[in-house]
């Protein structure tokens, strides 16, 4: 079964400041994603990546950065949050395998900026 | 435009019926696949169903299944006998097939409440 973590799991930021949001996935996927999950909006593709070193922008990106060291890691920065990025965020790795495509969950990131 | 539509937002049933979530989707590949999520009340997302336009539906469990018709765009989840257990948000999500592009277009959920 496939393996997605995230850490933290829960935070809480203020205003202004600097939140680093980190996915690990031991699947060996080359692709990733963050998402974010708000009430009436479902989930919404913030950035993701093809492979180690790419990331590409995804329907919402502004106010967000992301980074991608290494195949097992896939990282969400908010280099200054404000309280309309309260919400949670979802990491998920995924590949397409002939043509059957999956793509595996992290658990969330309960994110509050007040 | 959104791709993925699911129309009920809440829902709520009791302990032991049948319920059936609606979710069409807009696509014009040839290659895709649908998929249904449960967001569980814990913040896991879990994949109940994937459903490819050329195959039988894979069931993930025996109280999942879905009606897919294809002509219309359309794939609804299917959950007999609900428990408690069940209540939760599914999301209805759709995978096209195109070149170095693996992205889920998701719906907007339906939050299912199941009373005792």
């Amino acid at each position: 079964e496939a393996a997605v973590t995230q850490s933290p799991r829960n935070k809480v930021a203020v205003t202004g400041g600097k939140v680093t949001l980190s996915c690990n996935q031991t699947n060996n996927h080359n692709n990733m994603y963050w998402y974010r999950q708000d009430t009436g909006h479902g989930l919404r593709l913030i950035h993701y990546s093809y492979g180690a070193g790419s990331t590409e922008k995804g329907d919402i990106p502004d106010g967000y950065k992301a980074s991608r060291p290494s195949q097992e890691n896939f990282s969400l920065i908010l280099e200054l949050a404000t309280p309309s990025q309260t919400s949670v965020y979802f990491c998920a790795s995924g590949d397409l395998g002939g043509i059957s495509y999956e793509q595996y969950f992290g658990p969330g990131t309960r994110l509050t900026v007040l | 435009a959104q791709k993925v539509i699911q129309v009920w937002s809440t829902t709520s049933r009791q302990e032991g019926e049948k319920l059936t979530l609606d979710c069409s989707y807009k696509t014009s590949q040839v290659l895709y696949h649908l998929f249904w999520y449960k967001h569980l009340l814990s913040g896991e997302m879990v994949l109940l169903i994937r459903q490819m336009p050329s195959t039988i539906a894979i069931e993930r469990s025996g109280r999942y299944s879905v009606v897919f018709q294809k002509s219309r765009k359309s794939i609804s989840l299917v959950i007999s006998t609900l428990q408690p257990d069940d209540s939760g948000k599914y999301f209805c999500a759709l995978w096209e097939l195109m070149s170095n592009y693996n992205v889920l277009y998701f719906g907007s959920g339906t939050k299912l409440t199941v009373e005792p």
